[in-house]
């Protein structure tokens, strides 16, 4: 039974970056039927998708983040990661690692979730 | 890119049906089969629900149904259920390998 489980810091300085990682067990990253997702929650409010990754190191943001995201893929971890420079009170969140499905060229949905970990940003 | 329209709160009683609506535009919702639905419980990570408008994964109850009509994707829920008092989100593909998430709607079981 395929798991993900998200790991890093759970306290960040402002303007500093923020690093998660995610670790996939019970299966492999190295499958072409799937992308690697991050999404994040802020207190209170709905889900925001960060981006995601396929296992050849293809990786898609969210345009709204612009150049702050940075995703990259270990396959022989079996592990996914996230870097959200500059941060900011903003990006206080409860952040998720899941896998996502591949439609073709397009995606599909989130079909298996991380439990989430929550990362403050505050001096 | 803005986010999927739904509505804020709906509630029902035990046994009754409800909908949820999920609006988009003709450049997400309405050219894309590839709507999703998600129930989070307070605290818990969100569950797909449906995938594709209207597949449901194994081990979801078949109370849970999706439906797209134009930009509006609908998810509606037959016989409610205390348990299925949750959050509810939609999302999209929203081309050029982007994705949309609706607001969330939470649902109170009466």
């Amino acid at each position: 039974q395929l798991q993900l489980q998200e790991s890093g810091p759970g306290l960040v300085k402002p303007s500093e970056t923020l690093s998660l990682t995610c670790t996939v067990s019970g299966g492999s990253i190295s499958s072409s039927s799937y992308y690697w997702g991050w999404i994040r929650q802020p207190p209170g409010k709905g889900l925001e998708w960060i981006g995601y990754i396929y296992y050849s190191g293809n990786t898609y943001n969210n345009p709204s983040l612009k150049s702050r995201v940075t995703i990259y893929v270990d396959t022989s971890k079996n592990q996914f990661s996230l870097k959200l420079s500059s941060v900011t009170a903003a990006d206080t969140a409860v952040y998720y690692c899941a896998r996502l499905g591949r439609s073709g060229y397009y995606t599909d949905a989130f079909d298996i979730w991380g439990q989430g970990t929550m990362v403050t940003v505050s001096s | 890119q803005s986010a999927l329209t739904q509505p804020a709160s709906v509630s029902g009683s035990p046994g009754q049906s409800i909908t949820i609506s999920c609006t988009g535009t003709s450049s997400d919702v309405g050219s894309y089969n590839l709507v999703s639905w998600y129930q989070q419980h307070p605290g818990k990570a969100p569950k797909l629900m449906i995938y594709e408008v209207t597949k449901r994964p194994s081990g979801v109850s078949n109370r849970f149904s999706g439906s797209k009509s134009g930009n509006t994707a609908s998810l509606t829920i037959s016989g409610l259920q205390a348990e299925d008092e949750a959050d509810y989100f939609c999302c999209s593909y929203a081309g050029s390998f982007t994705l949309v998430f609706g607001g969330g709607t939470k649902l109170t079981v009466l």
